[in-house]
């Protein structure tokens, strides 16, 4: 199966400030995801991301706020922007490399203080 | 759109006997149906995962059902150890379609020593 890098597995941020995610798949893909997950929770997905194309947004996120490259089909990046306390979450990126089967990444533990 | 709706939200089971998780979707064009396993601090995992052409699948101590008339899928996890003590997520997504997995909002499995 493929796999999925993923840093920085954790951080603590000042409001206000911005921090970048990054992930990294063994395999081309067409398509990676991302997510948040608060503690003990299921996963939200914040946005889908295409390569060469703008990054598709669930309802209640927006590009603004969590701005996304897909610079290639094996890379992508999620910033969180202008972080306040309320963005301290868990953050995984994912990708389907087979068609089926999705992988994670191994997720970056966000604190905003 | 797609919804997925898992239960129970938690199960203690104790150890040796089986768990059972039940998963309900609503949109008929779905034909691929995983499971994850997430243990405390890791990223989920995929354990089964089943199609739409097929009824039941078995790995070792694990299987998954699927009823497509009924729109309903379980996992079946028999003679229950403590390291299957984690948070269970099911999912339904449509493979060769470019769209969203959608996740259950996750089973937290206790097995009592």
């Amino acid at each position: 199966s493929a796999v999925i890098s993923q840093k920085p597995s954790r951080d603590i941020c000042q409001r206000g400030t911005s921090l970048t995610i990054q992930c990294q798949v063994d395999s081309q893909v067409t398509m990676m995801f991302w997510y948040r997950q608060q503690p003990g929770q299921s996963l939200t997905l914040i946005a889908t991301a295409n390569q060469g194309s703008e990054a598709t947004y669930e309802s209640g996120f927006v590009i603004d706020k969590f701005p996304i490259s897909r610079p290639n089909l094996t890379f992508s990046t999620l910033t969180v922007s202008n972080m306040s306390p309320e963005d301290s979450s868990i953050y995984l990126c994912s990708a389907q490399p087979n068609n089926y089967g999705y992988t994670f990444g191994s997720g970056t533990r966000l604190t905003v203080v | 759109g797609e919804n997925v709706e898992q239960h129970p939200s938690t199960l203690s089971v104790q150890e040796g006997d089986s768990a059972v998780i039940k998963c309900t979707y609503s949109d008929s064009a779905s034909n691929y149906f995983p499971w994850y396993k997430q243990e405390l601090g890791k990223r989920p995992q995929l354990i089964i995962d089943i199609r739409s052409n097929v009824g039941e699948k078995k790995d070792q101590r694990i299987a998954v059902t699927l009823n497509k008339t009924a729109k309903h899928f379980s996992l079946h996890i028999t003679e229950t150890q403590p390291e299957d003590s984690a948070v269970y997520f099911c999912a339904a997504d449509q493979i060769n379609r470019d769209d969203k997995i959608i996740f259950g909002k996750g089973t937290r499995l206790h097995i009592l020593p």
